[in-house]
This record gives C-alpha cells, sequence and structure tokens, in this order.
C-alpha cells in the first residue's frame, strides 16, 4: 500500500506565475489536509477535502489560493499569481476515517 | 476556542529520558496525537492515545488524562537521531475527522 505520494518534490516558480500542487492519498482514503510549513515554523492548516467537497477551508488565504479534489485523481492546491511570501513546505496528509493523518513528502515552493 | 500548548524547545543529554508535555483546550475530544519531524521532512506518526492511561511502544510512550487536558510523551534511552521537533495533535470531535495541531516542542540531544 502506497503512501501518501506528491508532486512535483520541489518547484520553482517566478513572481505571478501559477503553481499546481498535487497530492495522491493512500489507497482508502477519502480525507486530504493540506498544511503549509515556513522554515522554522510550525504546521499551518490549511485546508481540509473530501471527495468532490471542501469540508474547512478556514486555513486558506481568501484571494489567489484553491484547493480541490476531484471524483478522480489526485486532490490539487493551486496558488495563482505567486509571491515570495508563498515560498514555503507544502504538506498534504490523508486519513481513513477515525484515525490519526499520514503525511505526503512535502512539496518544497520557491518564488523568485 | 481551541488551544494545544507545548514547550517550544527542549534540551536533553543522549542515553537520558526525556517527558514532553502537553496540554489541550478543545470544544470536545476524539483521541491526542503524536508526531515526530525531522528538520526537513514531512511529520511520521508515533502515537494515539483515546483512553485514559499510558500506551507504550519501544522507546516511546504516551500518556493522556482526559479530565486535566494533558498528555505526555516519554522518550527513553535517548538517541541522536531522536533530535526532531515533536507535534501533538488533538482530535477535537467526531463530526470530522480534522486534526487541531499544537506549534510542536523542538528537542535537541546532546551528547
Amino acid at each position: 500500500n502506497a503512501g501518501v505520494m506528491q508532486n512535483p518534490r520541489h518547484l520553482v516558480r517566478r513572481r505571478g506565475q501559477e503553481a499546481r500542487l498535487r497530492c495522491s492519498p493512500m489507497k482508502g482514503h477519502s480525507h486530504v489536509y493540506w498544511y503549509r510549513q515556513l522554515p522554522e515554523e510550525g504546521l499551518k492548516f490549511m485546508v481540509y477535502l473530501q471527495k468532490e467537497n471542501i469540508i474547512d477551508e478556514s486555513g486558506m488565504p481568501k484571494e489567489r489560493f484553491s484547493a480541490e479534489f476531484p471524483k478522480e485523481g489526485p486532490s490539487i492546491l493551486r496558488i495563482q499569481q505567486v509571491v515570495r511570501g508563498d515560498s514555503a513546505a507544502y504538506f498534504c496528509a490523508s486519513s481513513p476515517s477515525a484515525s490519526g493523518e499520514f503525511f505526503g513528502p512535502g512539496t518544497r515552493l520557491t518564488v523568485l | 476556542g481551541q488551544n494545544i500548548d507545548q514547550p517550544t524547545e527542549m534540551t536533553a543529554t543522549e542515553g537520558a529520558i526525556v517527558q514532553i508535555n502537553c496540554t489541550y483546550q478543545t470544544s470536545g475530544f476524539n483521541g491526542l496525537f503524536w508526531y515526530q519531524q525531522h528538520a526537513g521532512e514531512a511529520p511520521t506518526f508515533l502515537s494515539y492515545n483515546v483512553l485514559d492511561g499510558l500506551e507504550e511502544k519501544g522507546r516511546f510512550s504516551s500518556f493522556l488524562s482526559r479530565s486535566k487536558g494533558y498528555s505526555y510523551l516519554l522518550l527513553k534511552e535517548l538517541q541522536m537521531k531522536d533530535s526532531a521537533s515533536y507535534l501533538c495533535a488533538v482530535r477535537a470531535g467526531d463530526s470530522n475527522y480534522q486534526l487541531i495541531w499544537g506549534a510542536g516542542t523542538k528537542l535537541i540531544i546532546k551528547p
């Protein structure tokens, strides 16, 4: 059973470009969470999704950020018109029902 | 509101024992989790407590007291590779599966 997969592992974008981060949850997991982590800081919750539904997006900036988890395919975190402050590690986690969250390896986004 | 507190940083000596505390105030409770995160890597699951008491797993043990809103992670026979951040997280209710996260405790192991 493969773990949570994220790609790309490293992404470099120039200011103003779009960043698309992908997350494939573990098999059988229908809950997906996205977190952002700045260097030397803790995890910051962004959004919680189930298939085709956004359950909680209270941690996601209102502008430029969006997330989806379609019926087929991976979950996507999309950042439009990136700025230098978006540079961070973005982690995806998944869970089945009441157990803990299992994390993917993360995507390191660098905005030049 | 929801709040989870844990010390920012702790230092311990190789071979010793260290206890990392976590206190929480949440609207409900449906389990407490501990994760380990090495610098530059993803968090990895360590333990899960939903009932009061001690759960032991090798060198690591986790304790929970629901009445006190308190947990600790105990690490024995410390090794240099245990230098990492330790994250406490609580599932506040059973209406969804989202975890509420503490800021993490950075553990520094000295020879």
